[in-house]
């Protein structure tokens, strides 16, 4: 039962590099989400998608771009990377009509940008 | 803006004693406020969520209150134990956005020694 799968759990990159975080979800949610934690600043929502084919800022989506593939898949892109970007980012599923809209998280992405 | 305090200072108590984590809203009326627990390197994990007319809610040793006149839900452990040692994050759900746009505080560290 694998959940909620992020790759890479680690990378590198150097300012104006561009890279792609990787989600899946096997729990069939509607609802997919890309969080950044940074010390001090709690989780911060960059952008979200309520169901396959529509996706929807969220209080910090300047320098991404997403993609909801489908169902399962999540995807968060840097197109050239800052130094401010550098964070946690951890992808998120629900599912919809819930009573309690409980998020299940992926175990992170930890992002440095040189 | 919407704003979450949360102490950032680590609560420390002993084995055996009750915790109380505090979560303090401001600008805005949620109708409902979740709870997570994070361990360090992982994902939040959920635990609670009260509704703004349930103003007190049970799990196991977990309690968690809700007052919308002071705009503040109290999160309490019982018989708190080592294990119990974690981060712990409110979220207060912005009206209207169907557990969408969660919003996060940054968490209190909770420390039980034995």
């Amino acid at each position: 039962n694998a959940g909620v799968t992020q790759t890479p759990k680690f990378q590198v990159l150097k300012t104006g590099q561009s890279m792609t975080l990787q989600c899946a979800q096997d729990m069939n949610h509607n609802s997919m989400y890309w969080y950044r934690q940074d010390p001090g600043m709690g989780l911060r929502l960059i952008y979200y998608s309520a169901s396959e084919g529509t996706t929807d800022k969220g209080e910090v989506p300047n320098g991404y771009n997403v993609s909801r593939l489908n169902k399962r898949e999540f995807s968060l892109r840097l197109e050239s990377a800052a130094p401010s970007q550098t964070s946690v980012y951890f992808c998120a599923s629900s599912a919809t009509g819930t009573d309690t809209g409980e998020l299940f998280f992926g175990e992170g992405s930890r992002l440095t940008v040189l | 803006s919407q704003k979450i305090e949360q102490n950032s200072e680590a609560l420390n108590i002993q084995e055996g004693k009750t915790a109380t984590l505090t979560c303090n809203y401001t600008n805005y009326s949620p109708a409902y406020l979740q709870w997570y627990r994070q361990d360090p390197g992982r994902g939040p994990v959920f635990l609670l969520l009260i509704r703004e007319n349930e103003k007190e809610k049970r799990k196991e040793r977990l309690k968690v209150t809700f007052d919308t006149t002071l705009k503040q839900s109290l999160f309490h452990i019982t018989a708190s134990q080592p294990a119990d040692s974690a981060t712990y994050l409110c979220a207060p759900d912005p009206p209207n956005t169907g557990f969408q746009k969660l919003v996060f505080g940054t968490g209190t560290r909770l420390l039980v020694s034995p």
